[in-house]
């Protein structure tokens, strides 16, 4: 069963913060995120293992709750490249063999 | 940093005919994966492949739907007759041992007429 990311869409002006929502019906190991521009591959953001861990790189961060079920990537001073579709990947395994993925969000930063 | 390639980049078919999308996979990554993209919906799993056998499979990936590796670069998905509804945005990716990043091929655009 897939997760379910919210929102389905943001629009932001650029230096805007944004949060992104990822939740699961099924417990979970694993957390990927990925970003996708228009007519390209996705592309891997981060991983969150079970425990509640947080990361983070630049400008982008994620939670995991393993609790809830939930993880949430963290857009902070959004700049134009951020513009695209994110998607994240759920795995129940411990290996990730089979990383399903949300409906996907898209993300517009404006000028 | 190293790719994923995918050949073709696009393919135009007739319904009920076979399609090969090829896939050259990182040259130490042990976990090959096939996933599809409908245009404008979310990216879909086909089937995970390691140590020479399928581990994995959606409910996607039917009898029509086969992958190889025939020899020790090139990772295949073979569509057998297909049909209109397997236009898609075909992704192959891989990853090393362990719980790593999934790396993505630019992708193969498979259009059935």
């Amino acid at each position: 069963q897939q997760p379910v990311q919210s929102p389905q869409a943001v629009i932001l002006r650029e230096g805007e913060d944004a949060v992104i929502n990822c939740s699961s019906s099924k417990a979970l190991y694993s957390v990927h995120w990925y970003r996708q521009k228009h007519g390209e591959a996705p592309i891997f953001l981060m991983i969150l293992l079970k425990g509640g861990e947080q990361k983070g790189h630049d400008k982008i961060s994620a939670s995991f709750n393993e609790k809830k079920q939930q993880s949430s990537l963290y857009l902070t001073a959004s700049q134009l490249s951020y513009s695209g579709t994110y998607f994240c990947g759920t795995s129940p395994y411990n290996a990730g063999n089979m990383l399903t993925f949300g409906g996907g969000t898209r993300l517009m930063v404006k000028p | 940093e190293p790719e994923v390639t995918q050949t073709p980049s696009h393919q135009v078919t007739q319904m009920g005919q076979e399609v090969i999308l090829r896939c050259v996979p990182i040259s130490n990554h042990l976990y090959f994966y096939w996933y599809r993209q409908i245009l404008g919906q979310k990216v879909e799993f086909l089937v995970s492949f390691y140590n020479n056998e399928i581990s994995e499979k959606s409910e996607i990936f039917d009898d029509q739907f086969s992958v190889e590796r025939p020899d020790g670069s090139n990772f295949t998905l073979k569509i057998r007759s297909t049909k209109l509804e397997d236009s898609a945005m075909y992704f192959c990716a891989s990853r090393d041992r362990g719980l790593e990043k999934l790396f993505f091929g630019s992708g193969t655009q498979l259009s059935v007429l």
